[in-house]
């Protein structure tokens, strides 16, 4: 039971390119979140997912999209690395519905990311 | 809207000693708070959770936490320190709608020295 899952671990990348960080949960989640942690910012939402085909801004989504691509998979995509982007990406799941829903959630380890 | 204030960003104990985190919030309805904790280079776990009934939670490691709706507070405590305990640790409180998001306070870093 792996968990909640993202890749890449690390990842430096030039201003103008994109890219896209993957998630994935094995435990049958509902929800699905983004959030990026910045020095002394705690972690901020960018988007979240409520369920499988529906997909939300968080506090801070410019520069960012997301793709819920099964109950599983969460993907974001920078489509221009901007240096401001630089920073750790957390994807977390939780659950959800009528039978055992909870409000917490679940972390990855995170994808350090660098746009020079 | 609702926020989360961890009001110190460093904190020194001595391995051994007792430990109190600061966590105040401000929310409209009956909180759902947490306490996680970071290790670096690592995600984060869940300490501990309150949602309703006894106001003094347990959690894992040792940790406990306790509930104080008057104060609108919701401190981490540890009886006895141990070297492996410093990290950071992060206050969260959930919404109870529009996705159930959490709201995150900005850290405490946690050094214990020897």
């Amino acid at each position: 039971n792996a968990g909640v899952t993202q890749t890449p671990k690390f990842q430096v990348l030039k201003t103008g390119q994109s890219m896209t960080l993957q998630c994935a949960q094995d435990m049958n989640h509902n929800s699905m979140y983004w959030y990026r942690q910045d020095p002394g910012m705690g972690l901020r939402l960018i988007y979240y997912s409520a369920s499988e085909g529906t997909t939300d801004k968080g506090e801070v989504p410019n520069g960012y999209n997301v793709s819920r691509l099964n109950k599983r998979e969460f993907s974001l995509r920078l489509e221009s690395a901007a240096p401001s982007q630089t920073s750790v990406y957390f994807c977390a799941s939780r659950k959800t519905g009528t039978s055992g829903g909870t409000y917490e959630q679940y972390f990855g380890p995170g994808t350090r990311l660098t746009v020079t | 809207a609702q926020s989360v204030t961890q009001p110190d960003i460093h904190i020194t104990v001595s391995e051994g000693a007792s430990l109190e985190l600061r966590c105040n919030y401000s929310y409209g309805a009956t909180p759902y708070l947490f306490w996680y904790v970071q290790s670096p280079g690592q995600g984060l776990q869940l300490l501990l959770k309150y949602f309703s009934g006894d106001t003094l939670v347990q959690g894992i490691k040792g940790f406990e936490a306790e509930f104080k709706r008057s104060q609108s507070s919701f401190n981490l405590r540890k009886p006895s320190v141990h070297w492996s305990d410093a990290a950071e640790y992060f206050c969260a409180v959930a919404s109870t709608g529009g996705g159930n998001k959490l709201t995150f306070g900005t850290g405490t870093q946690l050094k214990v020295e020897l």
